[in-house]
């Protein structure tokens, strides 16, 4: 898996737009992006996940610059329920096995009412 | 529709006792995954399963640890000889395909080593 840069910790307020960078600078052609967030102590949850098109789903939009050294997950309206640790993966097939997701530390996004 | 379920949520156990975490799959899928999250640290891959065949344990440490997906009944993720440093929160999940990174992961099984 390509190794992926995210600042530790962002503050969203209510209602606003939060938008969540990743850097992917290493990912190679077959990697997706993907993102999953975890909640206080709960299990991670899947969110949206690309490979070079930009993405959007009833929960967050990604964006993927074009030449796909990094990422931005948008979550349009961010309620106090989406404070959470948010994870950027990359990883591919790896064909033997399956999927192997390497979760790093994410970051820590305090939604403020 | 049930999601993915891990029982007991919570386990205490001493030292060189017997740890037993069970996983539920979502309905419909047979492809399972087991994570382990120590103390403020991220999930580590630890082993990929489908019914009856171990696929993947390259997460796994080489010893006192083990796991199972019976054609009948839950997955089992066994860990023998406990040590404090087992002590972590135990994530399954499952996924209906293979060739995905789209998983549906359960609350986990939290364990405590005396």
């Amino acid at each position: 898996d390509a190794k992926t840069t995210q600042p530790p910790s962002m503050d969203c307020a209510e209602g606003r737009a939060a938008n969540l960078p990743c850097n992917h600078s290493t990912i190679s052609g077959n990697e997706y992006v993907y993102w999953y967030r975890q909640i206080h102590s709960q299990g991670p949850q899947y969110i949206i996940h690309g490979l070079k098109n930009n993405e959007t789903n009833e929960m967050a939009s990604l964006i993927i610059t074009e030449d796909r050294k990094s990422s931005t997950l948008i979550l349009p309206h961010a309620t106090l329920r989406d404070t959470a640790v948010y994870y950027c993966i990359a990883t591919a097939y790896s064909g033997a096995g399956s999927y192997q997701l390497t979760f790093g530390k994410g970051t820590k996004l305090s939604v403020i009412p | 529709n049930a999601g993915v379920m891990q029982n007991p949520r919570h386990l205490v156990r001493r030292r060189g006792q017997e740890a037993r975490l069970r996983c539920s799959p979502m309905k419909g899928h047979s492809h399972v995954y087991w994570y382990r999250q120590l103390p403020e640290e991220g999930l580590k891959f630890m082993v990929y399963l489908q019914k009856e065949n171990i696929i993947d344990e390259s997460g796994m440490p080489k010893e006192r640890f083990s796991a199972e997906f019976p054609k009948e009944g839950p997955s089992i993720l066994r860990i023998q000889q406990v040590v404090r440093g087992d002590s972590a929160a135990y994530f399954c999940a499952s996924s209906q395909d293979r060739n995905t990174g789209e998983l549906f992961f359960g609350e986990g099984s939290r364990l405590t080593v005396l």
